[in-house]
């Protein structure tokens, strides 16, 4: 069994519209999650990081956890075309190494 | 957060021969990692640099086929050794600035092409 499961889209969608975003993990040991946006030919960039049960907003951009399900997510509001990429969700341990997703390509139509 | 580059952004090589890859950090930094990034698939983490010793590989990773320099706080090296088409892929290197907890940043990536 893979530590991070994430639903594998590709998601197509029209500006404008929400978008949602899910990935489960199997060890409670995970303590810290994070979001990362990779843009085609680029490098993850951290779009999110909490290390709560519980919501946090940045903007257009909410991360959902909900460890006593395993179960984390994130939505994105009034999507844009700019936002058209691959999403990768990561989860931590502190003890420095990651486990991530293999990402969900998100492509927003204008 | 830190700037991260890499150099080459990418290469074309020969079957046989081996490519060193460059990763430059615009701060100093403890911890920097080494990733694979193949197609469809989640980054692999192949090991972690730490200066002043060793790298640490994952399992299924060695350090014939990728050996690591770390010399100093802003600068790391990954080879990629006796290169068959199997590696091909993204190479990315990940800083860890210590501010948050678990929290990494990624240089651009190195995307790699054997023939």
């Amino acid at each position: 069994q893979k530590e991070v499961e994430q639903d594998p889209g590709p998601l197509s969608v029209p500006e404008g519209a929400i978008v949602s975003l899910n990935c489960t993990y199997s060890n409670s040991a995970f303590q810290y999650f994070m979001w990362y946006r990779q843009y085609s030919r680029k490098g993850p960039e951290l779009l999110m990081y909490t290390y709560s049960s519980g919501n946090k907003e940045d903007g257009r951009f909410t991360a959902q956890v909900d460890k006593s399900s395993k179960y984390i997510s994130l939505f994105i509001r009034d999507s844009q075309p700019s936002d058209s990429a691959t999403y990768l969700c990561a989860v931590g341990s502190n003890d420095y190494k990651l486990s991530f997703g293999a990402g969900t390509t998100v492509t927003v139509r204008a | 957060s830190a700037v991260i580059s890499q150099k080459p952004s990418r290469d074309i090589c020969q079957r046989g021969t081996s490519l060193t890859i460059q990763c430059q950090v615009d701060s100093q930094v403890t911890m920097m990692f080494w990733y694979r990034q193949q197609p469809g698939q989640s980054l692999t983490l192949i090991a972690t640099a730490n200066q002043g010793s060793e790298a640490t590989y994952e399992s299924g990773f060695v350090i014939d086929k990728f050996p690591i320099s770390r010399p100093n706080l802003t600068f790391s090296t990954l080879t990629v050794s006796n290169m068959s088409p199997e590696d091909s892929s993204i190479y990315l290197c990940s800083v860890e600035t210590g501010t948050v907890t678990d929290t990494q940043y990624f240089g651009p990536g190195t995307r790699l092409t054997v023939l």
